[in-house]
């Protein structure tokens, strides 16, 4: 069984702080870890994966995120936030044994004001 | 690469009536994935197919909804008939052989009325 969960439904944060994003994950295997981001109206668009490697993933727009094992955590950051960062994100896993089948979180809305 | 295109974009139909909803997969992708958004539920997955297959449709909420898939470059979901409750955001995705990162639609809003 796979399972995500993303702590807070909405995350404020003044334009040029840092911003981070919540997400921690449970699968009975080795997890694949992904973020998208929804702008209204407008599908999901992929920013960052971790299958393996360095737990330090990097993606567009300046977003990075770091895959924690131990604490079964892929926490999204961005050292310096913009305004067009408002949007809603979202958490995703598969655990390597169950083919194609995304868990998502219920998503994360983050405001960034001037 | 044109994305994954779905259409309509929105539709807005009666209750009872029937409802097509349209997509397209990135050309080279062989994994198609059918999503509901709403409000109360999130990202709901419906149903994805494998080279053209249906692989997993324990999402589908009940027989009124149907999906086909048949060739790679198109997939229809149905809902036949539709019930105010329908009413939500589908979302279409497209991915390399299920395993990889899918790639979204823009989405069909759909109102029943």
């Amino acid at each position: 069984a796979q399972s995500v969960a993303q702590p807070e439904d909405q995350v404020n944060v003044a334009e040029g702080n840092p911003l981070t994003v919540k997400c921690t994950y449970s699968v009975s295997g080795n997890p694949y870890l992904f973020w998208y981001v929804q702008y209204p109206n407008r599908g999901l668009q992929f920013l960052l994966k971790y299958i393996t490697g360095d737990n330090l993933v990097k993606g567009s727009y300046g977003f990075e995120a770091e895959f924690n094992k131990s604490q079964t955590s892929f926490h999204l950051k961005k050292p310096s936030a913009l305004v067009s960062d408002s949007a809603l994100y979202f958490c995703a896993v598969r655990d390597d044994g169950s083919w194609g089948k995304f868990q998502f979180g219920a998503g994360t809305q983050v405001v960034v004001t001037p | 690469d044109a994305g994954v295109i779905q259409s309509p974009r929105h539709e807005v139909t009666e209750m009872g009536q029937e409802v097509t909803l349209r997509c397209k997969p990135i050309s080279g992708h062989n994994s198609l994935f059918w999503y509901r958004q709403t409000m109360m539920r999130g990202l709901e997955l419906l149903i994805y197919f494998n080279n053209n297959v249906p692989i997993d449709d324990s999402g589908m909420p009940e027989d009124r909804f149907s999906a086909k898939m048949p060739n790679a470059s198109f997939s229809t979901l149905k809902i036949q008939p539709s019930e105010p409750r329908d009413s939500a955001v589908y979302f279409c995705a497209s991915s390399l052989n299920g395993q990889e990162t899918q790639y979204f639609g823009p989405g069909t809003r759909l109102l029943v009325l």
